[in-house]
């Protein structure tokens, strides 16, 4: 089985703070992805990448940045924590597809509540 | 940029019966992917159904099943025969075509509840 593992569940922190959330997967996927999941907006995406080092920005970049220094590991990084960004936060990998690259499911992290006051 | 909306924030079923959930979504793109997934109170993302978009024919599995409109780009989920396990959080969810750099894209979601 496919494994994503997000290092916490939950999480409380103080404004101002450098916070690391890191995601880890275990089958090689090359398409990872930190999103953030708020009631009545569903999940929206903060940042993605689809290889080594390579970052794009997502919907809502703002207050974050990432790290994809190997394969495996996709790491949040919450340069100053501020309390609007106390949230869950969702970690998904994605592999490019045997057959058009696309058609593949994405494997998603147990989530952490992260809680900034 | 794609967008997927669901307008019905909450929907509720009685046991054995059948429930749709909506969504619509918004891309210039003629191929990519369309998904449902299932959150319960565990916080675990769950596949339910995906649909190809050259594919013209409904996706189902078991009790799932898409109605899928691709003019009107709308991408309704039918559950059958309800059960409690049923409750959960639903996302629609799009996936463009490309093979890397593609973002998947999630509507508001759709809180179902099953009463007994």
């Amino acid at each position: 089985d496919v494994k994503v593992t997000q290092s916490s569940r939950y999480l409380v922190k103080r404004t101002g703070e450098k916070v690391f959330l890191e995601c880890v997967q275990d089958m090689d996927h090359e398409n990872m992805f930190w999103y953030r999941q708020d009631p009545g907006l569903g999940l929206r995406l903060i940042y993605f990448s689809y290889d080594v080092k390579m970052k794009e920005k997502g919907d809502i970049p703002e207050g974050y940045s990432v790290s994809r220094e190997k394969k495996e590991r996709f790491s949040l990084i919450l340069e100053s924590a501020s309390t609007n960004q106390t949230s869950m936060y969702l970690c998904a990998s994605i592999p490019i597809g045997a057959r058009r690259g696309w058609d593949t499911e994405a494997f998603f992290g147990q989530g952490t509540r992260l809680t900034v006051v | 940029a794609q967008t997927v909306t669901q307008s019905q924030p909450e929907m509720s079923v009685q046991e054995a019966e059948t429930v749709t959930l909506s969504c619509t979504y918004d891309t210039s793109e003629s191929d990519y992917y369309l998904f449902w997934y299932k959150q319960p109170p565990s916080r675990q993302m769950i596949l339910v159904i995906r649909q190809e978009a050259y594919k013209q024919q409904n996706a189902t599995e078991n009790r799932f099943s898409v109605n899928f409109q691709k003019a009107a780009k709308s991408f309704s989920l039918k559950i059958s025969d309800s059960q409690l396990g049923d409750a959960a959080m639903y996302f629609c969810a799009y996936r463009g075509q490309e093979t890397s750099g593609s973002r998947l894209t999630f509507g508001e979601g759709t809180q179902l509840t099953v009463n007994p």
